[in-house]
């Protein structure tokens, strides 16, 4: 089946403006994740959703950073008022619980 | 939340050497372990994961982690690697919702 999908690939944004990013999971995966990539460093959790329990935000760096999960399904991610440290790659995975999470490609967001 | 701990940043091998990993974690409940790996410009990918049963666990590629519960350790280990083995390593521990370690930059030298 198909895998785990986003969108935009690349986004070039002006500081100051708002970025919405797409993620479209696994169908039936209950698990969500968002997760930022820097150049040359690690995964840095942002955010998870898991079925219709209260998704954990303990990893958002700042207000600026929201996300929502229509559905059970898609989830958005928005960045408001961009800085230029947001810019990264933004990564989306799914997974049933437990279990091991499918990567999308990602969205490369860069601020200028 | 559970933590998990890659001590190694960044590791330079010659081909033909042998790789170990380290990962720890701080969970002392039930948890599932994985590796993954993310070769440069692709998406990061299952490497090899541990659930339950032999703690010795095989992977793609030649790779191989050992459970050792006592030590809340999961490294990951290859005889012998190969240029193609560049790549950032993560480490990953699910007990619930997962957590990534900081990543290991693997650079093999042909």
């Amino acid at each position: 089946g198909a895998g785990v999908s986003q969108s935009p690939s690349n986004k070039v944004t002006e500081k100051g403006k708002d970025v919405e990013l797409r993620c479209d999971p696994i169908s039936g995966h209950t698990a969500l994740y968002w997760y930022r990539q820097s150049l040359g460093q690690g995964l840095e959790f942002l955010i998870y959703f898991q079925g219709n329990s209260a998704p954990d935000k303990s990893g958002l760096p700042s207000d600026r950073f929201s996300a929502e999960r229509t559905g059970g399904s898609v989830s958005t991610l928005t960045i408001q008022r961009t800085q230029q440290e947001d810019s990264a790659v933004y990564l989306c995975a799914s997974s049933l619980v437990y279990s091991e999470q499918y990567f999308g490609p990602g969205t490369r967001l860069t601020v200028t | 939340a559970q933590s998990v701990s890659q001590h190694n940043h960044h590791v330079i091998l010659s081909e033909a050497a042998s790789l170990e990993l380290g990962c720890n974690y701080s969970y002392g409940g039930t948890v599932n372990l994985f590796w993954y790996v993310q070769y440069p410009g692709q998406h990061l990918q299952l490497l090899l994961k541990y659930f339950s049963g032999d703690p010795l666990v095989k992977g793609i590629k030649g790779f191989e982690a050992e459970f050792i519960k006592s030590k809340f350790s999961f490294n990951l280990r290859k005889p012998s690697v190969q240029w193609s083995d560049t790549a950032e390593y993560f480490c990953a521990v699910n007990a619930g919702d997962m957590r990534f370690g900081a990543g290991t930059r693997l650079t093999v030298k042909p």
